[in-house]
């Protein structure tokens, strides 16, 4: 297995708190990922990153900010979570027109 | 209309059935993933193709480019394959995003 780790792997917040998620790699994959998937909509991207300090948007963005200030690390920090962002979040990684390898998920409940 | 389309959405099977999951999409690829999703939500990559076949133990993953349709195929099907497969694929050379399908969920009755 790919090593990739997230953390929290569950977590309960309240609505207009603020949420960080880590995604972790040791396989030193240039590029990272974050999904959330939901009942009904699949997996869907929300930013990634192809450097350190390089990110950029996905589909579903707004509510979401990332940063990657080193390569094997990769957060994502909801500012101020809304009941709309109760999901589970998956990071990945991947080398250029490669495989991506997922970690374990991290599920999230807003209140 | 999604870009990815996947059926069956629920496929149940008998130990030993011969299994086939469909793939279309609407748009110019440069590659197609087949992901399989345990219950308990871990995400395993199966294949990545981008034309012919391929396979790997019981699993075996074609696509055809002219058509924009994959099928992922499973041999001798075991209670151990029950999960939700999912197909994605990459829109163009150095893309970096996926887009995914909804998943189709297999069950495979002992």
């Amino acid at each position: 297995d790919a090593g990739i780790t997230q953390s929290p792997r569950h977590k309960v917040t309240e609505t207009g708190t603020p949420v960080t998620l880590r995604c972790h790699q040791t396989e030193n994959h240039r590029y990272m990922y974050w999904y959330r998937q939901d009942p009904g909509h699949g997996l869907r991207l929300i930013h990634y990153s192809y450097g350190v300090k390089d990110t950029d948007k996905g589909e579903v963005s707004d509510g979401y900010s990332v940063s990657r200030s080193k390569t094997e690390d990769f957060l994502l920090t909801l500012e101020s979570a809304t009941s709309s962002q109760t999901s589970v979040y998956f990071c990945a990684i991947s080398e250029l027109d490669r495989e991506q390898y997922f970690g374990p998920g991290t599920r999230l409940t807003v209140t | 209309k999604n870009e990815v389309e996947q059926s069956p959405q629920n496929l149940t099977a008998q130990e030993g059935e011969f299994i086939t999951i469909n793939c279309s999409y609407s748009v110019g690829i440069s590659a197609l993933h087949w992901l399989q999703q345990h219950p308990g939500g871990g995400i395993v990559s199966l294949f990545m193709l981008s034309s012919g076949k391929k396979k790997h133990g019981r699993l075996i993953a074609t696509i055809n480019i002219q058509e924009k349709h994959s099928s992922l195929h499973i041999t001798a099907s075991h209670p151990r394959d029950s999960a939700v497969y999912i197909c994605a694929v990459r829109k163009g050379a150095g893309s970096y995003q996926l887009t995914f399908g909804k998943g189709t969920k297999l069950s495979v009755i002992p």
